[in-house]
């Protein structure tokens, strides 16, 4: 079945160490998003991406890095000058048409916790 | 940028209806969408609006009047499993989607 695979779903890191999210999809989509959720808040872009090779910056992109190496794999890595990381991440991906923005369709996510 | 406004928190018994409302200001716009969450799960897609008027499907209908920056999602004959929080995202410029802070619907019997 198509969809789209986020792993590890529970992450646990020390202070000072980064660690990264994995995100696959087989949708064949162009455009792909990693969102931070926390309590009580909405969904916060971090990055995402149209094309291979070519990667934007979201609304918190500080302290987090992605590649775009492959169409279908946008893997996050949480760098240890992020500040408050521990948080839901959740991956996503989209058609392009034209200018608009498809329907997002979203991996399980990934929570991760800074011990 | 974008600011989209939606309220925290509604409650509703069993078989009623309830209208989540979800004013935005946008500095472009691509259509308004709705999803539901599931504690500690992924949204899901539940509607697409990208002219005025209403969409209809199923139990679940959602509005859009883009001259007023205002959409609501209309849950009918509410079921205890409608408990979940509603996200309002609006699609601006650059194949972005902002995304309101949600409404956590709870369902009583």
């Amino acid at each position: 079945d198509g969809g789209i695979t986020q792993s590890p779903k529970y992450l646990f890191r020390k202070e000072g160490q980064n660690v990264t999210l994995s995100c696959e999809q087989n949708l064949n989509h162009d455009a792909m998003y990693w969102y931070r959720q926390d309590p009580g808040q909405g969904l916060r872009l971090i990055y995402y991406s149209q094309i291979v090779n070519d990667f934007q910056k979201g609304d918190i992109a500080e302290g987090y890095s992605v590649s775009r190496e492959k169409k279908e794999s946008f893997p996050l890595t949480v760098t240890s000058a992020q500040k408050n990381p521990t948080a839901f991440y959740l991956c996503a991906s989209s058609m392009v048409r034209g200018r608009d923005t498809g329907e997002l369709f979203f991996g399980e996510g990934s929570r991760l916790t800074v011990l | 940028g974008q600011n989209i406004d939606q309220p925290t928190e509604m409650t509703a018994t069993e078989g009623a209806i309830v209208q989540i409302n979800c004013t935005y200001q946008t500095s472009g716009f691509n259509g308004l969408f709705w999803y539901q969450q599931h504690a500690g799960e992924a949204p899901t897609f539940l509607s697409y609006n990208v002219l005025d008027g209403l969409e209809e499907k199923g139990r679940f209908s959602s509005f859009l009047s883009r001259s007023k920056g205002y959409s609501y999602l209309l849950l009918k004959e509410l079921q205890m499993k409608d408990s979940a929080s509603y996200l309002c995202a609006v699609g601006g410029n650059d194949y972005k989607l902002s995304f309101g802070a949600g409404t956590t619907v709870t369902v009583r019997a």
